[in-house]
């Protein structure tokens, strides 16, 4: 994991307000993808990205944008946060589908 | 009905016991993951397995497709294997399973 970051680690928000986490890579993979994780429920994918300006959305992407405009950062995007979107978040990495290698989560909590 | 399931949801064990997690699914799947996720929530890819079992160090991961069940053993388990177990299917998008929460006790 020592190739993906997150940041912030840790944000404390309004409902209402925007809210962009920022994943980062130095190993050049191709796929990216943003998860929330959620007590009950196991990791669910928001959006993911096949290569730079390529996204598409997962099983819970209302809510959420993405970007991608460089291969080793991935933008997700809360336009206006509510208190549902608390939770914590983990982008990974992977040079194929099946693989993923995953950053140290990012735990937001929207009041 | 859930696509996969993980039993038990929580474990706890004292040191040295050898540790069962089971996975069970009902999709059709080209391969299956597990991961641990340590109580500070980093995420380790465990094995990736599409048949028979694969073995590191004290970790055993087995595979049976045609039941479509899957188990991770841990022997002699140590405080430092707790963490959260996470059974991942591979079909055309990853599934994740819930996780079993492991606790070994000195």
């Amino acid at each position: 994991d020592a190739g993906i970051t997150q940041s912030p680690r840790h944000k404390v928000t309004e409902t209402g307000t925007p809210v962009t986490l920022r994943c980062h890579q130095t190993e050049n993979h191709r796929y990216m993808y943003w998860y929330r994780q959620d007590p009950g429920h196991g990791l669910r994918l928001i959006h993911y990205s096949y290569g730079v300006k390529d996204t598409d959305k997962g099983e819970v992407s209302d809510g959420y944008s993405v970007s991608r405009s460089k291969t080793e950062d991935f933008l997700l995007t809360l336009e206006s946060a509510t208190s549902s979107q608390t939770s914590v978040y983990f982008c990974a990495i992977g040079g194929t589908p099946n693989e993923q290698f995953f950053g140290p989560g990012t735990r937001l909590t929207v009041l | 009905k859930n696509e996969v399931e993980q039993s038990p949801q929580n474990l706890t064990a004292q040191e040295g016991e050898f540790i069962t997690i089971n996975c069970s699914y009902s999709v059709g799947i080209s391969a299956l993951h597990w991961l641990q996720q340590h109580p500070g929530g980093g995420i380790v890819s465990l094995f990736m397995l599409s048949s028979g079992k694969k073995k590191h160090g004290r970790l055993i991961a087995t595979i049976n497709i045609q039941e479509k069940h899957s188990s991770l053993h841990i022997t002699a388990s140590h405080p430092r294997d707790s963490a959260v177990y996470i059974c991942v299917l591979n079909t055309d998008k990853l599934i994740f399973g819930t996780g079993t929460r492991l606790q070994v006790f000195p």
